[in-house]
């Protein structure tokens, strides 16, 4: 069973709008949240991430919300660019022994029209 | 220059030929991984080292094996590959000591490995 979901495979917004990337979870023993961004052609780059001590993290144009009783979280970003088009893998940590490893969502690719 | 490098960056082969994909990392990391990124199905760990004398199964590791040469190079082997190991490998690092970015992991540019 997956443990990481990403249920849009992909996302379509205009320049200048909010993109609103979601991501549910199953297990209540990640702590530890991180979205990554991946252009074609290159290895996945890190973007932002949240602990689950916290609701929101802001960086920039990006912000990562955590809603813990739902297993939850999204990425906003706002306002959309067209080089923010990529593909974006939500990924969880913390789990018992294998402590550090990051367990993957199958990501969403996301489009930014000019 | 790259952090994380990964050769080759392109590779065709065929059926039950072995073959070994290699990274290197200058960031001075204990911990390495390899993935590979299938259509669809996100980034999947194959093996993930701790450091140099540890080694472990990630969730798809059978058909592959590893080698951790030194704290800067880790390598993946397929001993007869097959077409549905056919997929982009990515190797990666992290650092969980001292780091303000817990379990951030850095990756390579990736392999695009295509089994005939």
């Amino acid at each position: 069973d997956q443990q990481v979901k990403q249920n849009s495979p992909s996302l379509s917004v205009q320049e200048g709008r909010i993109s609103i990337l979601n991501c549910d979870y199953t297990n209540s023993m990640f702590d530890y949240f991180l979205w990554y961004k991946k252009y074609p052609a290159e290895g996945p780059t890190f973007l932002i991430s949240i602990s689950s001590i916290k609701d929101k993290n802001e960086d920039g144009r990006f912000t990562v919300f955590l809603n813990k009783s739902a297993k939850h979280l999204s990425l906003h970003i706002v306002p959309s660019q067209p080089g923010d088009s990529a593909v974006y893998f939500c990924a969880a940590s913390g789990v018992g022994g294998s402590q550090g490893n990051l367990i993957f969502g199958k990501g969403t690719k996301l489009s930014v029209k000019p | 220059d790259a952090d994380v490098t990964q050769t080759p960056r392109n590779r065709i082969t065929k059926t039950g030929k072995r073959i070994m994909l290699e990274c290197s990392q200058t960031k001075g990391h204990d911990r390495m991984y390899w993935y590979r990124q299938d259509p669809g199905l996100g980034l999947r760990l194959i093996y993930y080292s701790f450091d140099v004398k540890d080694i472990n199964k990630g969730e798809i590791s059978d058909g592959y094996s590893v080698s951790r040469q030194a704290q800067a190079k880790f390598s993946l082997s397929l001993e007869s590959a097959i077409p549905n190991q056919t997929a982009l490998y990515f190797c990666a690092t992290s650092d969980l000591k001292g780091s303000g970015r817990y379990n951030e992991q850095f990756f390579g540019p990736g392999t695009r490995l295509t089994v005939l």
